[in-house]
């Protein structure tokens, strides 16, 4: 079985500040790992995903994570905050087909 | 290539109708997910076709849901008898098939709101 785990529904950062929303997931078999994006009434848009080879992957807008075995982590980091970057954030995690996603963690920037 | 499809966007409906939602998937994409969102979770894996076949139905799919891709492209979700707790946000994804083992990036659509009065 796999799950995931989002520390914090709510994250809020200044304008500039660093980004950081935290993952942990459960999975009993390597898995692919993802972090999409949600603007307030619209589907979901991939950020970067995780499923082999090098552990820090970088993404779209700046946003980059690092797969920690370890630790069983994927946290999600953006040096800088700017305000689109306000939205919802959900990681997920597959090892088949089918997504399994995180509670999601809302990103407020305030300038 | 316009990306996913949904519609309708919005959907209010009574407790007790019946409610049908369409997803056209990118063109050429075998593979067609449906996900359900409520108000502050995450999207839940409902099931999943490829092509003409459905391949995996979750267990939140009850006897009242049924979900139907005739031809292989577009797909319909159908609740029967919508209860209030059926309100939520429905969202399409579709996804190529690629080699076995490979993942399969999943484009999702804008989802269909359905509220249930």
């Amino acid at each position: 079985a796999q799950s995931v785990t989002q520390l914090g529904s709510h994250v809020s950062v200044s304008e500039g500040a660093l980004v950081l929303l935290r993952c942990n997931y459960s999975s009993s078999v390597p898995p692919y790992l993802f972090w999409y994006v949600q603007y307030p009434n619209q589907g979901l848009q991939l950020l970067l995903k995780y499923t082999t080879g090098a552990t820090l992957v970088k993404g779209i807008n700046g946003f980059e994570a690092e797969f920690k075995k370890s630790e069983t982590s994927f946290h999600l980091t953006k040096p800088s905050a700017h305000m689109s970057d306000a939205a919802e954030y959900f990681c997920a995690v597959s090892a088949t087909d089918k997504l399994i996603f995180g509670t999601g963690t809302r990103l407020q920037v305030f300038p | 290539d316009t990306g996913v499809s949904q519609n309708p966007r919005h959907k209010i409906t009574k407790r007790g109708q019946n409610v049908t939602f369409r997803c056209d998937p990118i063109s050429e994409h075998n593979r067609l997910y449906w996900y359900r969102q409520t108000l502050g979770q995450g999207p839940e894996f409902l099931t999943y076709f490829q092509n003409e076949a459905q391949l995996e139905k979750s267990r939140l799919l009850s006897d009242r849901f049924s979900a139907e891709r005739p031809k292989g492209s577009f797909s319909t979700l159908e609740i029967q008898r919508t209860e209030q707790g059926d309100s939520a946000m429905y969202l399409c994804a579709s996804s190529p098939q690629r080699a076995r083992g490979a993942y399969n990036e999943q484009f999702f659509g804008p989802g269909t709101r359905l509220t249930v009065l």
